[in-house]
């Protein structure tokens, strides 16, 4: 079957870095996604991957290793606001959008 | 980017009525949107693609005459949920998809946070 493995939660300090792991098993691999998603509120895009490597978008990068079927989101320089729920997808074969469950993360001063 | 409206943002209704949820793209037109529905603490769970023009797909499980699609437009898809219980409650989030360089990026309304008593 397919799946889409993330950690539930993750604590982080304001100023830190954090790495948001997710691996993938799909049918078929046609890229992978993080979104960002506010309580209460729709996710909004954070970085696209279909090729091996990192991809730098300001203070977030996002991480694919197609072989390992592996990426992280890493995010630098935290600020209070960037605690959100953070969601992994990938898209498989039919170009449909696989979801992880999210990861919390929660920012402490 | 682009912008997706949904109306209403928030409903609350007795059980075995129904409600209607609207779609919009507001500055593009989208022939395909996508229904989700997201219960606390857990990922978005695709409810059915809505085509339009056509009839929708719904995802193995969804109970296509209790979750009725209407895709009358290019800009506009709607969701009735039909004969709601308590256990529909949840927050329905709609999206369409935008071509991006290599891959369609998604852009998600507002959502709507159904509660049925």
């Amino acid at each position: 079957g397919q799946n889409i493995d993330q950690p539930t939660e993750m604590t982080a300090t304001e100023g830190a870095i954090v790495q948001i792991n997710c691996t993938y098993q799909t049918s078929g691999f046609n890229g992978l996604f993080w979104y960002q998603q506010h309580a209460g509120e729709a996710p909004t895009f954070l970085s696209y991957n279909v090729l091996d490597g990192l991809e730098e978008k300001g203070r977030f990068s996002s991480f694919l290793s197609r072989s390992k079927g592996y990426s992280y989101l890493l995010l630098k320089e935290l600020q209070m606001k960037d605690s959100a729920s953070y969601l992994c997808a990938a898209l498989d074969s039919n170009y449909q959008l696989i979801w992880g469950a999210g990861t919390k993360l929660i920012i402490k001063p | 980017g682009a912008v997706v409206s949904q109306h209403p943002s928030r409903v609350i209704c007795k059980s075995g009525t129904s409600v209607k949820i609207e779609c919009r793209s507001l500055d593009f037109q989208a022939t395909t949107m996508f229904w989700y529905r997201q219960f606390p603490k857990q990922s978005l769970m695709l409810m059915a693609t809505s085509n339009e023009g056509s009839k929708a797909t719904y995802e193995q499980g969804v109970e296509k005459d209790k979750f009725l699609i209407n895709h009358a437009s290019l800009t506009l898809s709607t969701l009735t949920v039909t004969s709601a219980h308590p256990e529909d409650s949840s927050f329905y989030i709609c999206s369409a998809p935008v071509a991006g360089v290599g891959y369609n990026e998604q852009f998600f309304g507002p959502g709507t946070r159904l509660t049925v008593l």
